[in-house]
């Protein structure tokens, strides 16, 4: 079983609607969740990092659930410039790794 | 944020020839830092963990004779692909934590290797 798991979409969406992500891990005692965003071809980008109290950054905003191990990340008024890969990660500290999900594709469409 | 920077960007290299790439934290030090391998379409698969002054420690699958890693300094970690392959043509990206525990990873811009 891999150790992060993502829907890798892709997800087709207009301007203006709102996108939902969702992302489950596999260890328990996994302590740090971020949410990354990946542009064709480059390197990816920190979007947030996921609190347990759940977090929101302008229009976006991320939630975790310890209890079913899942993290979720939602878009609110999509814009053309959200279009990109969005990678869930968790990071394992008795190993200090990060691992990554498959990533969900996002396109916004005019 | 932090910054880390990979060299090269890309790289064209012959099979059978060895091809190094650099990862250095530019503003930080960086005890650990990661090594990750990227197909098309697929997402970043970490191939192994860089520890300053000592061994890496590598994930199931990756052979460390052929990535061979080097974290000589605080902010300099080297991975060498050595007797490159066409199917080791990949994105390679590095990434360094710049806290503690907790704080986001930094990456570099990556290294896309093409093995002819």
């Amino acid at each position: 079983r891999k150790e992060v798991e993502q829907d890798p979409g892709p997800f087709n969406v207009p301007e203006g609607a709102t996108v939902a992500f969702n992302c489950t891990y596999s260890n328990s005692a996994s302590q740090s969740f971020f949410w990354y965003r990946q542009d064709c071809r480059k390197e990816p980008k920190l979007l947030m990092s996921v609190y347990s109290s759940g977090n929101e950054d302008g229009r976006f905003t991320a939630q975790l659930n310890r209890a079913s191990q899942y993290i979720s990340l939602l878009i609110r008024d999509s814009k053309l410039s959200d279009s990109a890969t969005y990678l869930c990660v968790v990071n394992e500290h008795s190993g200090n790794q990060f691992y990554f999900g498959t990533g969900t594709s996002l396109t916004v469409i005019p | 944020g932090a910054v880390v920077s990979q060299h090269p960007s890309w790289v064209i290299c012959k099979s059978g020839t060895s091809v190094k790439i650099e990862c250095r934290s530019l503003d930080f030090q960086a005890t650990t830092m990661f090594w990750y391998r990227q197909f098309p379409k697929q997402s970043l698969m970490l191939m192994a963990t860089s520890n300053e002054g000592s061994k890496a420690t590598y994930e199931q699958g990756v052979e460390k004779d052929k990535f061979l890693i080097n974290h000589a300094s605080l902010t300099l970690s080297t991975l060498t692909v050595t007797s490159a392959h066409p199917e080791d043509s990949s994105f390679y990206i590095c990434s360094a934590r710049a806290g503690e525990m907790n704080t986001e990873a930094f990456f570099g811009q990556g290294t896309r290797l093409t093995v002819v």
